[in-house]
């Protein structure tokens, strides 16, 4: 069982659509970031949290610690959000990151 | 500022060459890791470094990948004796101050490279 896990694996969404991205790990972490991949590879950090919530523009991603659950929402979803989100952790000891097979999300106008 | 950079793009190699990947990390930035990812798959962690000093190479898959930063600064990862499998996109990505000394983790990528094994 991988120690990040995602859901969906693919998405497809209209325009304007609100879209919300799973994630859940099974180790104990410092941090979990939030990464978008577009085709070609570039990856951007889109959000590093610890606890809480946070937003920036469209998206918001919150964090349950306890639960060990993460969520990655886009609100008016626009074709150009259209990539892979990976979810990463950063675990309690080390300083690399364990990552999530990722969400392939397609937007259609 | 520039990001990380990281060269070839693309590589293309028989099976059994060696190969040489290059990262420039963000100038200053101490920590540098290289990770592996495979066609559809998450990327997975290969070997961490703090400046000069690979503190962390638990995730490369064989003696036949090899990686350093002699300076502190450059970094290169070395695939020996090319195998099909070894075939991905090669992400390298540095942070400015490793955790512990109270500066951010956030992580920069640069854009890959991708290897095709023939």
């Amino acid at each position: 069982k991988n120690e990040v896990e995602q859901s969906p694996q693919n998405l497809t969404a209209q325009e304007g659509e609100f879209i919300t991205i799973n994630c859940s790990y099974s180790v104990g972490i410092s941090a979990l970031h939030w990464l978008q991949q577009h085709p070609g590879g570039g990856i951007v950090s889109l959000f590093m949290l610890s606890s809480g919530k946070k937003k920036h523009g469209r998206l918001i991603a919150t964090i349950n610690i306890q639960e060990k659950h993460s969520s990655l929402h886009i609100t008016a979803s626009h074709p150009r959000d259209s990539a892979v989100y990976i979810c990463a952790v950063r675990s309690d000891n080390t300083d690399k990151l364990i990552f999530g097979t990722g969400t392939r999300l397609q937007v259609f106008p | 500022g520039a990001g990380v950079s990281q060269s070839p793009r693309y590589k293309v190699a028989k099976r059994g060459q060696d190969v040489a990947l290059r990262c420039d990390p963000i100038s200053g930035h101490v920590s540098l890791f290289w990770y592996q990812q495979a066609l559809g798959q998450g990327p997975e962690f290969l070997t961490y470094f703090q400046n000069e000093a690979q503190l962390d190479k638990s995730g490369l898959p064989s003696d036949r990948f090899f990686a350093e930063r002699p300076e502190g600064s450059v970094s290169t990862l070395k695939i020996q004796r090319t195998q099909q499998e070894d075939s991905a996109v090669y992400l390298c990505a540095s942070s400015l101050v490793p955790r512990g000394q109270g500066g951010t983790d956030t992580q920069y990528f640069g854009p890959g490279t991708r290897l095709t094994v023939l």
